[in-house]
Formats: structure tokens, C-alpha cells, sequence
């Protein structure tokens, strides 16, 4: 079946721009995660999303960034103003409830540089 | 704070040896456990998971836990160079919808 899919796969913004970043997780799939992932690190987490709640944005590392999932599918990361501390591999996983909701999946990502 | 911590690397095992990866984590409160491998430009990928002390086989692939000491392995057997990746170790609390908290992985390199 298929997976997690993001787009786009590459993003180049200039400093100062929006950018929005497109995860649609594995159909059926209620939990929604969204992570960064910087070279040479492990992926961070941002924010959670439970259908179309948003139930943890912890993780979001300023105002700047924000998300979204208004139907319970579909999520969208945005990114206002970016600065070029926000390049990094945008990360979407998914899960599923019931015996293996904590085990989560990942899509491709989004590799966002900022110039 | 909670941490999860791998040696760095880079490992490298003949083709044919096994591969011994190790995780520490500092949250008790943790309870499941997951490896990924994460191929070099490549999103992490799931293949294992454990959640009760012991080993978990599939496969070439055999994790191990110990709550008590805080510690989860990955044995590797029979190492092939397609298991040249990185291994990230990931941790979460019983909640569905917690976050993962990832090490920073350990790199594999398994020469011919």
C-alpha cells in the first residue's frame, strides 16, 4: 500500500519568504507527527497532530512555524520569514491506533535550504 | 531533560560478522523502543521494535532491552554492505501520539 507521501521533495527559499511543506500520511493513519531532521543528527520532533487536533506543538521552535490538518489527512507545515537556520530534512511520520499506535512511519521528507 | 545516546561510529564489521549497536536512554518512564535505519539521504526507515525486556528476532535483525539498566542493543547478523546505513535508536512513553526522542545514530559500514 502506500506510504507517507511529502512534497515537495526539495525547497529553496530565500531568506525572508514562506514556505509551506505538504505531508499526507497513510490512509486511515490518525496520528501525524511532523519532525526536523539537521545532517548528522537524529530527527527532532516539532508537533502532533490527533486527526485534526493539534494536541502537541512543544516542538516548534518559534512563531515563525506553523501547522495545520483542518480535514484529519492531509497536514501542512508553514514556515514564515524563513532564516537560514531553518534549513533542514522536514520529516512527516504517521500512526495508526490500536496494538501498534507507537510505532511510527516516515515519509520521504522535504529538504528545505534556505539562501 | 530526556536523552537517548549512541556512539557515533562509524562501525565497521567485515561482510559475514555481526554488527552490535547500543542505545542508552535516561527517561524510566520510557516503554517502547524502536530501531530505524536511515540510508544516506534517505528518510528513516522502521525495523524493529520492542517493548518487553529480552530479545526480539526477526529476521537477521535481533533487539535486545534491559529496562533496568536503560540499555537496548541491535544485533546484526551475517552483516551485508547494503546494511552500510545509520541506525538511528528511538524511545517513546506508552502514549499513543507521544513523540519519539531519537539518538543521533550510529553509522554502519560493512566491507566485502
Amino acid at each position: 500500500g502506500a506510504g507517507v507521501s511529502q512534497s515537495p521533495r526539495y525547497k529553496v527559499a530565500k531568506r525572508g519568504q514562506d514556505v509551506a511543506l505538504r505531508c499526507d500520511p497513510i490512509s486511515g493513519h490518525v496520528s501525524l507527527f511532523w519532525y526536523q531532521q539537521a545532517l548528522g543528527q537524529g530527527p527532532e520532533f516539532l508537533t502532533y497532530f490527533q486527526n485534526e487536533a493539534q494536541l502537541d506543538k512543544s516542538g516548534l521552535p518559534s512563531d515563525r512555524f506553523f501547522a495545520e490538518r483542518p480535514e484529519g489527512s492531509v497536514s501542512t507545515l508553514k514556515i514564515q520569514r524563513t532564516q537560514q537556520e531553518d534549513s533542514a530534512v522536514y520529516l512527516c511520520a504517521s500512526s495508526n491506533q490500536g496494538l501498534s499506535s507507537y510505532e511510527q512511519y516516515f515519509g520521504p521528507g522535504t529538504r528545505l535550504t534556505v539562501t | 531533560q530526556k536523552e537517548v545516546e549512541q556512539n557515533s561510529g562509524p562501525l565497521s564489521v567485515p561482510e559475514g560478522a555481526i554488527a552490535s549497536l547500543n542505545c542508552t536512554y535516561s527517561d524510566r518512564v520510557s516503554q517502547s523502543f524502536f530501531w530505524y535505519r536511515q540510508y544516506s539521504g534517505k528518510s528513516p526507515e522502521l525495523i524493529m521494535s520492542i517493548y518487553s525486556n529480552g530479545d526480539k528476532e526477526d529476521g537477521r535483525f535481533t533487539a535486545q532491552l534491559n529496562k533496568a539498566s536503560q540499555y537496548v542493543s541491535l544485533l546484526i547478523r551475517d552483516s551485508q554492505p547494503s546494511d552500510s546505513a545509520t541506525y538511528l535508536c528511538a524511545v517513546n512513553t506508552n502514549q499513543a501520539g507521544t513523540a519519539l526522542i531519537f539518538g543521533k545514530g550510529t553509522t554502519l559500514s560493512v566491507s566485502s
